[in-house]
């Protein structure tokens, strides 16, 4: 049970912003907000993660509601490179702080 | 820093065979977690150690599959008898504390023909 909703796959074109988003209505208040991306034949790679306040790092934007139940992965300007399986992921006490992954959003980056 | 390192990156097993994946976190991260990957789906956790400790294996098949973290050298990851629906990526990942970020490594892919 990934306890987050994120559409099967987006599509963009190349050097453009975009926005991917999540749903995670049954969040609670110490669970932390993760990001990961997998590129084809390869491991999964941090993003980015957040709590309450949006954050920013080199890779990403992570922007969250102000009542904690949805965020937005931003991509600033997407290169081919950036195509990828995103997944958000609720780091929950409950799972003993392991990651549980879902399906992700499929993102193809157009040139 | 090399980072997370798996090996072997790709393995052949005829079924019946053992098949022994490892996997040497990033120095300093005690944390190691192995999550597996069928064809075409996602990542499904199997088991969470901390040297030398099983933490969570809530994950891990109940019989054939074995995990451990020895004080000293890589976390290994042991599947007895494979049979084909064993074929999968294996991923491993390590984290420096418990409510850290991941790093994960590229994967040991296993073939059991």
């Amino acid at each position: 049970d990934a306890k987050t909703t994120q559409p099967n796959s987006m599509e963009s074109n190349e050097e453009e912003p975009v926005h991917l988003p999540c749903n995670h209505s049954t969040i609670s208040g110490t669970d932390y907000i993760h990001w990961y991306r997998q590129l084809p034949s390869q491991g999964p790679e941090y993003v980015i993660h957040g709590l309450t306040s949006n954050v920013n790092n080199r890779m990403a934007s992570l922007a969250i509601a102000e009542d904690r139940k949805s965020s937005t992965l931003i991509l600033h300007r997407a290169t081919l490179r950036d195509a990828a399986v995103y997944y958000c992921i609720l780091r929950v006490m409950e799972y003993g702080n392991k990651l549980v992954f879902g399906a992700g959003t499929i993102l193809r980056v157009k040139s | 820093n090399a980072g997370v390192m798996q090996n072997p990156r790709h393995l052949v097993r005829r079924r019946g065979q053992e098949a022994r994946l490892r996997c040497s976190p990033m120095k300093g991260h005690s944390h190691v977690y192995w999550y597996r990957q069928l064809p075409e789906e996602g990542l499904k956790f199997m088991v969470y150690l901390q040297k030398e400790n099983i933490i969570d294996e809530s994950g891990m098949p109940k019989e054939r599959f074995s995990a451990e973290f020895p004080k000293e050298g890589p976390s290994i990851l042991r599947i007895q008898q494979v049979v084909r629906g064993d074929s999968a990526a294996y991923f491993c990942a390590s984290s420096l504390l418990a409510n850290y970020g991941y790093t994960f490594g590229s994967g040991t892919r296993l073939t059991v023909v």
